[in-house]
């Protein structure tokens, strides 16, 4: 079935460095969401990505849909104690009703 | 204040019980989802309704239960043939009935504990 594999699953970075997780997907998605999970919290939704190739921007966040909408990333410039928490992406393929969640990215940030 | 809640936070039970863990919504939203987060893992999707009086198996139903009797409301329902209960529960709503077209938003969670 499909799968969807993030890497790396920890990563601890000084303040200040920045941040990347990546995402790959068995299968060819039709769109693709990140959630962020704070620590003893729920998963909220960042962005969704829909074409091939598509980057978008949100302050210190940048999201990349692959050319062959089989993989993603997450890219977090200069990262601050606010960012720490766990990145999930999660996939769909067309003609499906559902999202497959990666395994998670968790992000921590030293002061 | 619109969102989706859920109760208990903390949940403990017995082997052998069968638990109903709560979720309700305020945002009018068709669809509400169940999904399972164990340490080291991603969301695990339990079931899914699209729509009222109607819901479908996700990827680990074995072992779940739910209903959809109205719009705001699905419960899930942990049985005892659920083999390895323990784990982080969260129930999650979208404005369509085809998840992730448009965001999802999630409840707190609930953390079930069986002994």
């Amino acid at each position: 079935g499909q799968q969807v594999m993030q890497i790396p699953q920890y990563q601890h970075v000084q303040e200040g460095e920045d941040f990347t997780t990546y995402c790959n997907s068995s299968t060819t998605l039709s769109n693709i969401q990140w959630y962020k999970q704070r620590p003893g919290g729920h998963p909220v939704f960042l962005i969704q990505l829909v074409k091939s190739g598509e980057v978008k921007k949100q302050k210190r966040l940048t999201f990349q849909f692959g050319e062959a909408k089989k993989n993603s990333s997450l890219h977090i410039t200069a990262t601050q104690t606010t960012d720490v928490g766990t990145y999930f992406c999660a996939g769909k393929t067309s003609g499906t009703y559902k999202y497959i969640f990666g395994t998670g990215t968790r992000l921590k940030v030293l002061a | 204040d619109g969102g989706i809640t859920q109760s208990p936070k903390y949940l403990f039970r017995k082997e052998g019980q069968n638990v109903t863990l709560s979720c309700e919504q305020n945002l009018n939203h068709d669809a509400m989802y169940w999904y399972r987060q164990d340490p080291g893992q991603g969301l695990r999707l339990i079931y899914y309704s699209q729509i009222v009086n109607d819901f479908q198996k996700g990827d680990i139903a074995e072992g779940y239960s739910v209903s959809r009797e109205k719009k705001e409301s699905f419960p899930l329902t942990v049985t005892s043939a659920q083999k390895n209960p323990t784990a982080f529960y969260l129930c999650a709503s979208s404005p369509t009935g085809t998840l992730l077209d448009t965001e999802a938003f999630f409840g707190q969670g609930t953390r079930l504990t069986v002994v």
